[in-house]
C-alpha cells in the first residue's frame, strides 16, 4: 500500500492558470516536504511544512499542512511554463541511520504556453 | 549551500558491461547515502540505504550482487550496475544526509543510463 497518494497524477494546463495538487495518507506525520523536478535533474525541496494548519507562501506557491497532519496541499496561482515538472511530496520514516523519506508517485505538471 | 555531485550525467554501454556512477558530497559529509531508480514521469524509488563503513541495506526486490553499492568514505557512496542489461536503462539518483545537522537531505543531478 502506498503511504501517500497524491493526486492528480497527469495534469496539462495553459499559462496564466491556477492549480492544486494534493498530498494524502491515512498517516500522521510530524513533517512534510514537497519537491519539484525537473526532467534529467535530481529533486528540488520546496518547503517543509511542521504545524498543523501550516500555510507556507513561496512566491506564486502556497503550500498547506491538515490540520491532522495526514495531508498536505499545494497551489500555484497564474502558472508559468517554468512550473512543468514533477512535484513530490515525501515524509521521514524511521530513525537514527534507518531514517528515510518515503515518496508519493507524484504529480507530473505540464504547463502549456 | 551544499552539494552533491553525480557523475556521470549520462552513459550509453552495451548490454553485459559494468557501469560504475559516483556520488559525492562536496562540502560535507555525509553518513548516510541512499540511491534511487526513476522511470519518466514516476516517482522516486529508493534501492538502498548506504551508511559509510558498513554494508548497504537494500530495499525488498533489489539485488544486491546486480547493484553493487559501495561507501568507502564519508563523501563518497558508488554504485555499480553488474552485467547490464536493456531493463537496467534508467534514470538513477544519489542522495547525501548531512552528517552535522542529521536532517537535510541533498539530491545528485542522476545519471541517465541507456543500455543497448
Amino acid at each position: 500500500t502506498q503511504l501517500l497518494e497524491q493526486s492528480p497524477q497527469f495534469l496539462s494546463i495553459q499559462e496564466g492558470e491556477n492549480l492544486t495538487v494534493y498530498c494524502n495518507s491515512s498517516s500522521v506525520f510530524s513533517s512534510l516536504q514537497w519537491y519539484r523536478q525537473e526532467p534529467g535533474e535530481g529533486p528540488v525541496l520546496l518547503v517543509t511544512v511542521v504545524t498543523g494548519g501550516e500555510v507556507k507562501k513561496l512566491k506564486r506557491l502556497t503550500f498547506q499542512f491538515g490540520d491532522a497532519r495526514k495531508d498536505s496541499s499545494l497551489h500555484i496561482t497564474a502558472a508559468q511554463t517554468g512550473d512543468t515538472g514533477l512535484y513530490l511530496c515525501a515524509v521521514n520514516k524511521g530513525a537514527g541511520n534507518n531514517r528515510k523519506l518515503i515518496w508519493g508517485l507524484g504529480t507530473s505538471l505540464a504547463v502549456n504556453p | 549551500g551544499a552539494v552533491v555531485s553525480q557523475h556521470p550525467s549520462r552513459v550509453i554501454c552495451k548490454s553485459g558491461t559494468s557501469v560504475k556512477i559516483e556520488c559525492r558530497s562536496l562540502d560535507f559529509q555525509a553518513t548516510t547515502m541512499f540511491w534511487y531508480r526513476q522511470f519518466p514521469k514516476q516517482s522516486l524509488m529508493l534501492m538502498a540505504t548506504s551508511n559509510e563503513g558498513s554494508k548497504a541495506t537494500y530495499e525488498q526486490g533489489v539485488e544486491k550482487d546486480k547493484f553493487l553499492i559501495n561507501h568507502a568514505s564519508l563523501t563518497l557512496s558508488t554504485l555499480t550496475v553488474t552485467s547490464a542489461h536493456p531493463e537496467d536503462s534508467s534514470f538513477y539518483i544519489c542522495s547525501a544526509r548531512d552528517r552535522v545537522t542529521n536532517e537535510k537531505l541533498f539530491f545528485g543531478s542522476g545519471t541517465q543510463l541507456s543500455v543497448l
